[in-house]
C-alpha cells in the first residue's frame, strides 16, 4: 500500500511570495489533514477534510492560508502572502476513519519544509 | 478540551539501557492515545496506540505503553535502547480532535 505522498519536500521563498504545497492520501481513505509543525514544536492541526467537505478549520490563518480537497483525494495547501512565521514542516496525513472518536490512526506523509526569508 | 503533556523535552540513554518517555493527558472522558515516532526529515510514524481494549499496549519496534486512568498517564517504554531508537517521540490524544504533545528527543549514546 502506497503511502501519503507530499510535493515538493522542500521549498525556500521570500516573505509576501506564494506557495503552495501538493498530497495525495492512501487511496480509499476518506479523511485528509494538514498540520503545521514549527521547529521544536509538535504538529498542530490547520485544516481537516472529509471527502471534499471542511471539517475543522478552526486553526487556519484564513486570511493568508487555503485549502481545498477537490473531488475527495488530492488536496492543495496555499499560502499567501508568506510571512516569516511561516516557516515549518506541513505534514500531510489521511485516515481510513471518519471522525477522531473512532480510534483510527493517522498516516503521515514526509512533509514539505518552508523556509520564507 | 484534551491535552497531552510530555515530560522532558530531551531524554538520553546508553545503548540497551531502559527507555521512559514520559506522556499525561486531560480528557474528560476516556480517549484515544497514540505515539508517534519521527525520524529527521520524514513524517509521523504510529508506533502503537490505545482504544480501550487493553491497558498494556505493545507496538512496533518493541515499544509498550501502559494506559493508567488514575493517573492519568500513557508512558511509553522499551526493555533495551537500540541506536536506532534516536528520534522525536510524539504522545497524542485522539477525542474531537487530535492534539500532539511538544515532543520528546530520544538519544541514544553507544
Amino acid at each position: 500500500e502506497a503511502g501519503v505522498a507530499q510535493s515538493p519536500r522542500y521549498k525556500i521563498i521570500e516573505k509576501r511570495q506564494s506557495v503552495a504545497f501538493w498530497c495525495n492520501p492512501i487511496s480509499g481513505h476518506a479523511t485528509l489533514y494538514w498540520y503545521q509543525q514549527i521547529l521544536g514544536q509538535g504538529p498542530k492541526l490547520l485544516i481537516q477534510f472529509q471527502n471534499n467537505g471542511v471539517v475543522d478549520d478552526s486553526q487556519l490563518p484564513k486570511d493568508r492560508f487555503s485549502a481545498e480537497r477537490l473531488k475527495g483525494v488530492d488536496s492543495t495547501l496555499k499560502i499567501q502572502p508568506a510571512k516569516l512565521e511561516d516557516s515549518a514542516v506541513y505534514l500531510c496525513a489521511s485516515s481510513r476513519g471518519q471522525g477522531y472518536d473512532d480510534g483510527y490512526e493517522q498516516y503521515f506523509g514526509p512533509g514539505t519544509r518552508l523556509t520564507v526569508t | 478540551a484534551q491535552s497531552v503533556t510530555q515530560l522532558g523535552s530531551h531524554v538520553s540513554v546508553s545503548e540497551g539501557a531502559l527507555v521512559l518517555l514520559r506522556c499525561n493527558y486531560s480528557s474528560s472522558v476516556p480517549p484515544y492515545l497514540f505515539w508517534y515516532v519521527q525520524y529527521p526529515n520524514q513524517g509521523l510514524q504510529l508506533l502503537l496506540k490505545y482504544t480501550s481494549a487493553a491497558t498494556l499496549v505493545k507496538g512496533i519496534n518493541g515499544f509498550e505503553a501502559e494506559f493508567k486512568k488514575s493517573e492519568t498517564s500513557f508512558h511509553l517504554t522499551k526493555p533495551s535502547a537500540h541506536m536506532s531508537d534516536a528520534a522525536e517521540y510524539f504522545c497524542a490524544v485522539s477525542l474531537n480532535d487530535m492534539r500532539f504533545g511538544a515532543g520528546t528527543r530520544l538519544t541514544v549514546k553507544p
